[in-house]
């Protein structure tokens, strides 16, 4: 199955900075690549997504960019805000030629955005 | 449109019982999937089924069990609860269709054993 490394594992930044998490994955055949927030006691859900035919998606502050190549993906926080801290998971394809949509997930970062 | 509901939210048993955890989407999803997420191992895939009457394993499904009688429900039934079950326990569901889709998760178990 697919393997899905992220870091890093905690990042704290200064309010208004940039915030950049990384994923690895190790399935060339991987074509979707979401990222999730969970904030604090609360459920996962999807803030971005992107699929292998494109190289970069932006929504407002978050971006996310893809390197098939490298088999790499990034999501993009510009401008971090307070309401930005929670933790972010990234996801991919656990047998991506296979019709049943199990998803990897990496570890996780929490991030915290200072005052 | 409820989304995903799971239910409970909160649970202690002790070692050696057996619970079902309850989990129901309304949105005529056909996949579904149960979730562990323990500090600092992101979320591990329990069982999953990709429509009524199919399930299969996911990476850790020693001591759980589901089934999926319906398109709706996707219970997971924990057969005799150890300590290292305890565990925030997540549904989720998703459509299938040509590609992989947004996953949506229910609000999730905290499950405690003792």
């Amino acid at each position: 199955g697919e393997n899905v490394e992220q870091h890093p594992s905690t990042l704290s930044v200064q309010e208004g900075d940039s915030a950049v998490i990384k994923c690895t994955y190790s399935d060339s055949a991987s074509n979707y690549f979401p990222w999730y927030k969970q904030e604090l006691g609360k459920r996962p859900q999807l803030i971005i997504d992107i699929r292998s035919n494109v190289g970069e998606k932006k929504d407002q502050r978050i971006a996310v960019t893809l390197n098939k190549t490298a088999k790499h993906f990034s999501l993009h926080i510009t401008e971090t805000q307070p309401e930005d801290s929670a933790v972010y998971f990234c996801a991919a394809p656990d047998d991506p030629l296979s019709n049943d949509y199990k998803l990897s997930f990496g570890a996780g970062t929490t991030v915290t955005v200072r005052a | 449109n409820a989304g995903v509901t799971q239910t409970p939210k909160f649970q202690v048993l002790k070692t050696g019982q057996s619970m079902t955890l309850q989990c129901a989407q309304d949105m005529n999803h056909e996949y579904m999937s149960w979730y562990r997420q323990d500090p600092g191992m992101g979320l591990r895939l329990i069982h999953y089924s990709v429509g009524a009457g199919i399930t299969d394993q996911g990476e850790v499904p020693n001591g759980y069990n589901v089934s999926r009688s319906t398109t709706e429900d996707f219970p997971l039934r924990l057969l005799s609860a150890a300590p290292s079950q305890t565990s925030v326990y997540f549904c989720a569901s998703s459509l299938r269709g040509r590609e992989v889709t947004e996953a949506f998760f229910g609000q999730g178990t905290r499950l405690t054993v003792v």
